[in-house]
């Protein structure tokens, strides 16, 4: 089983939709991030989070430490929004263990 | 704007060459990673390094070394190119804290 799950794998929604991604981890870690990757690009970290909530912009995430669980949610979605997320905790010694990412797809 | 830049964005290589992939980050991190990405794998940890002149092998270090001689400089070195080095190739930093930045990858191909 990976330290880190993430769900679901793809998702396709419609434009305006409201999306949710989940990250579930098995390990004690120190921060979470969720990263985004466009097809061929490099990753772009969108958040860093210890605990409660961050907002940037349509994007939202949350993470709940004693459950183990992260979300990150976009609101009003866009096909500009299509992408790779990834979510990746530091679980110790500055190294990120990764998900497996979740492959999104917004239709016009 | 911060940066880590990846020496080149495409790469062909011929199986036995010995390939030498480049990473410099303008932020002054200690922490520095080498990353391949596959698919159904995902991300895995070749080799990182917190310092100058200092390495530790990740989860998949072998046919691969590196080399930091300077604080912005972070290269992946494959002594003998295979097929099965064919990968995306991503470098990343980070200060001694938390935060990450993350370079645009290079694509390896390898034949």
């Amino acid at each position: 089983k990976n330290e880190v799950e993430q769900s679901p794998q793809n998702l396709t929604a419609q434009e305006g939709e409201f999306i949710t991604i989940n990250c579930s981890y098995s390990v004690g870690i120190s921060a979470l991030h969720w990263l985004q990757q466009h097809p061929g690009g490099g990753i772009v970290s969108l958040f860093m989070l210890s605990s409660g909530k961050k907002k940037h912009g349509r994007l939202i995430a949350t993470i709940n430490i004693q459950e183990k669980h992260s979300s990150l949610h976009i609101t009003a979605s866009h096909p500009r929004d299509s992408a790779v997320y990834i979510c990746a905790v530091m679980a110790g010694a500055q190294k990120l263990v990764f998900g497996q990412g979740t492959r999104l797809t917004i239709n016009p | 704007d911060v940066k880590v830049t990846q020496s080149s964005r495409y790469l062909v290589k011929r199986t036995g060459e010995k390939v030498f992939l480049e990473c410099v980050q303008d932020m002054d991190h200690e922490n520095m990673f080498w990353y391949r990405q596959d698919p159904g794998l995902g991300l895995r940890l070749i080799y990182f390094s917190y310092d100058v002149k200092m390495k530790e092998k990740g989860d998949i270090p072998e046919g691969y070394s590196v080399s930091r001689e300077k604080k912005e400089r972070f290269s992946l070195i494959l002594e003998s190119a295979s097929t099965n080095q064919t990968s995306m190739y991503l470098c990343a930093s980070s200060p001694s804290g938390f935060g990450y930045t993350f370079g645009s990858g290079t694509r390896l191909t390898v034949v």
